[in-house]
């Protein structure tokens, strides 16, 4: 029944592994997004989706890469993990982003922990 | 460049009205947002302004003035279960989400 679901919940991991997020979204909508939610609490959207096709790509490091196999699926890879990655991250989906009033809807986020 | 400032923390009394600012400079404007987030949890969606004026919705509201930059978020009758955050965020002209870095509201006895 989870509008929207990533897993896992929590993360903890050594500097310098690889490690993916997986987010999946059963409410039909199309366009996904990753949000990076830091220790000062600032939502900063990396990257947004809209059927499967990528519109925005904020100034992330390369080492982040977004991954849509279809609509309802934006699976997030890291390589090479850093200390400040640590963070939460938060996939979320909205209908579509030239409609105005669409909320966007979140998943529970990955706490993300890199040691 | 753009931003969204809100206050970073406020406290108020159960039972007591409270109202959270929220000032914004953005490229284009294609609403304003309102979303609750609990500790450890998700935002959750709370208002939609697009136009000028109030728009309540039980024991919240939400007001907004395009002209100035500016919106509140006003909660009436403050029950112990809305000590959150709550975060302003704006669409921006392309549509994109701008947000604010929240407002930690703590609410006492």
């Amino acid at each position: 029944d989870t509008a929207v679901s990533q897993t896992p919940k929590y993360l903890v991991t050594q500097m310098g592994n690889d490690k993916s997020i997986k987010c999946e979204q059963n409410l039909g909508h199309d366009t996904m997004y990753w949000y990076k939610q830091d220790s000062k609490k600032f939502l900063k959207i990396m990257f947004s989706y809209n059927n499967k096709e990528l519109i925005i790509n904020e100034t992330v490091p390369n080492r982040f890469s977004p991954k849509s196999p279809d609509k309802a699926h934006l699976n997030l890879h890291i390589n090479s993990l850093e200390l400040g990655d640590s963070a939460v991250y938060f996939c979320a989906s909205s209908k579509g982003t030239s409609e105005i009033n669409t909320e966007a809807f979140f998943g529970q986020g990955t706490r993300l922990t890199v040691v | 460049g753009q931003n969204i400032d809100q206050p970073t923390e406020m406290t108020a009394t159960e039972g007591a009205i409270v109202q959270i600012n929220c000032t914004y400079q953005t490229s284009g404007f294609n609403g304003l947002f309102w979303y609750q987030q609990h500790a450890g949890e998700a935002p959750t969606f709370l208002s939609y302004n697009v136009l000028d004026g109030l728009e309540e919705k039980g024991r919240f509201s939400s007001f907004l003035s395009r002209s100035k930059g500016y919106s509140y978020l006003l909660l009436k009758e403050l029950q112990m279960k809305d000590s959150a955050s709550y975060l302003c965020a704006v669409r921006d002209g392309n549509y994109q989400l701008i947000w604010g870095a929240g407002t930690k509201l703590i609410i006492k006895p």
